[in-house]
């Protein structure tokens, strides 16, 4: 069974710094996703970034990127230029490989709480 | 649609009653999820269909969640007889295809209050 492991529940950064949310995860299959999503107060989930655990290029999407660690299984979203509006829960998130019986879920890490201060 | 949309928004209902929550997703997104999401909790998996049928049941909690879809649209979550840790936010997602590499596009949720 695949796990999604976020060990920070929390976690605080001045405006303007980076910030770096971990998370680690545990499958046995060579092919997979993994994904991160902000929720705000608002609770709607807004995808992030994603990477295929055959990418050899670490995903970038303007502020956000990836440090994908396979060796070590771990996808750790690195924030740079905080912004206050970036104060949100945020979650990790890995999808199992299609086929089978296997349809392609997501399973959500615990999440963890990123708050901006100014 | 321009977004997955989930009725009603918000809903109070007595221990016992029954509730239908329901998603409309993008349209011709084939691939369609039902998650819980507890207070402070991570999301758990309910249900995925693709199309109108649902492969995957295997995060149903009990026989009282039942959910259906039709016309490889709109789908509706039942729950049944409900108890107060039925309480949660149930959100749906929808994805062109189901190893879509941008994952899923979710609704606002709709937030069951059991009491």
């Amino acid at each position: 069974a695949q796990k999604i492991t976020q060990t920070q529940p929390g976690m605080f950064v001045q405006e303007k710094e980076a910030v770096t949310l971990d998370c680690t995860y545990d499958t046995s299959d060579q092919s997979y996703g993994l994904f991160w999503y902000k929720q705000p107060s608002s609770g709607e989930m807004i995808f992030l970034i994603y990477q295929g655990s055959y990418d050899e290029q670490n995903a970038t999407e303007g502020r956000y990127s990836l440090n994908f660690q396979k060796a070590r299984k771990s996808a750790n979203l690195v924030i740079s230029a905080s912004q206050l509006g970036d104060s949100a829960m945020y979650f990790c998130a890995m999808r199992e490989p299609l086929g089978g019986t296997s349809y392609g879920k997501l399973t959500f890490g615990q999440g963890t709480i990123l708050t901006v201060h100014p | 649609g321009a977004g997955v949309s989930q009725s009603p928004s918000n809903k109070v209902t007595e221990k016992g009653k029954d509730v239908e929550l329901r998603c409309d997703p993008i349209s011709g997104h084939t691939a369609l999820y039902w998650y819980r999401q507890s207070l402070g909790q991570g999301l758990e998996f309910l249900i995925y269909f693709q199309g109108n049928s649902a492969p995957d049941k295997s995060g149903l909690p009990s026989d009282r969640f039942s959910a259906e879809r039709t016309g490889g649209s709109v789908s509706t979550l039942t729950i049944q007889r409900t108890q107060q840790e039925d309480s949660a936010v149930y959100l749906c997602a929808s994805s062109p295809t189901a190893d879509s590499n941008y994952g899923y596009t979710f609704g606002s949720g709709t937030r069951l209050t059991v009491v």
